[in-house]
């Protein structure tokens, strides 16, 4: 079985600092990972996506997460807050091919502060 | 455009009335999934197509969600006499998901969704 957590359902940060969001994944097979966001009344954005290889991966807007298999771990980050990086976030983790349901985690509310 | 498309984008039903919510996803895609996101959640998984056979519905509340893809594009998710509780957000997927050369396609792409307010 399959399952996420995220911790912290609002996280709060001013513009231009660190942003952290946790995430936490279980998984008896090899996972493949992703982290989406969500703008109100909009569809979910793909961010980025570990499947194999390079444990750190970088997405789109200067967003990285790093897969950190000793701790069940795939963090998402950016050095710098921007305003319009407010949204909800969404990890997400699956089995390697396409045919698996995503289980997603309960979100994380992004808010940005000027 | 070349994304997942759905209709409508907002239904609001009274109670006790039927829905059918439409998918249309990426030409050529094998898998359609369809999810729902209730307020303030993160999606749940509520049934998996490859191409038109239904091979997991084990995320569908109730016999009253009924989903199909008839000739192996287009899915339409029913849901009949609706209820309050199944207000929320319902997201369509697609996925390509056919290992070739020995790459497997593992990404969803997520249409906008259809909000729905039963009242």
């Amino acid at each position: 079985a399959q399952s996420v957590t995220q911790l912290g359902s609002h996280v709060s940060v001013s513009e231009g600092a660190l942003v952290l969001l946790r995430c936490n994944y279980s998984s008896s097979v090899p996972p493949y990972l992703f982290w989406y966001v969500q703008y109100p009344n909009q569809g979910l954005q793909l961010l980025l996506k570990y499947t194999t290889g390079a444990t750190l991966v970088k997405g789109i807007n200067g967003f990285e997460a790093e897969f950190k298999k000793s701790e069940t771990s795939f963090h998402l980050t950016k050095p710098s807050a921007h305003m319009s990086d407010a949204a909800e976030y969404f990890c997400a983790v699956t089995r390697g091919s396409g045919t698996y349901k995503y289980i997603f985690g309960t979100g994380t509310r992004l808010k940005v502060l000027a | 455009g070349a994304g997942v498309s759905q209709s409508p984008r907002y239904k609001v039903a009274k109670r006790g009335q039927d829905v059918a919510l439409r998918c249309d996803p990426i030409s050529g895609h094998v898998s359609l999934f369809w999810y729902q996101q209730a307020l303030g959640q993160g999606p749940e998984f509520l049934t998996y197509f490859q191409n038109e056979a239904q091979l997991d519905k084990s995320g569908l509340p109730s016999d009253r969600f009924f989903a199909e893809r008839p000739e192996g594009s287009v899915s339409t998710l029913k849901i009949q006499r609706t209820q309050q509780e199944d207000s929320a957000v319902y997201l369509c997927a697609s996925s390509l998901a056919l290992a070739s050369g020995g790459i497997s396609y593992n990404e969803q792409f997520f249409g906008p969704g259809t909000r729905l307010t039963v009242l």
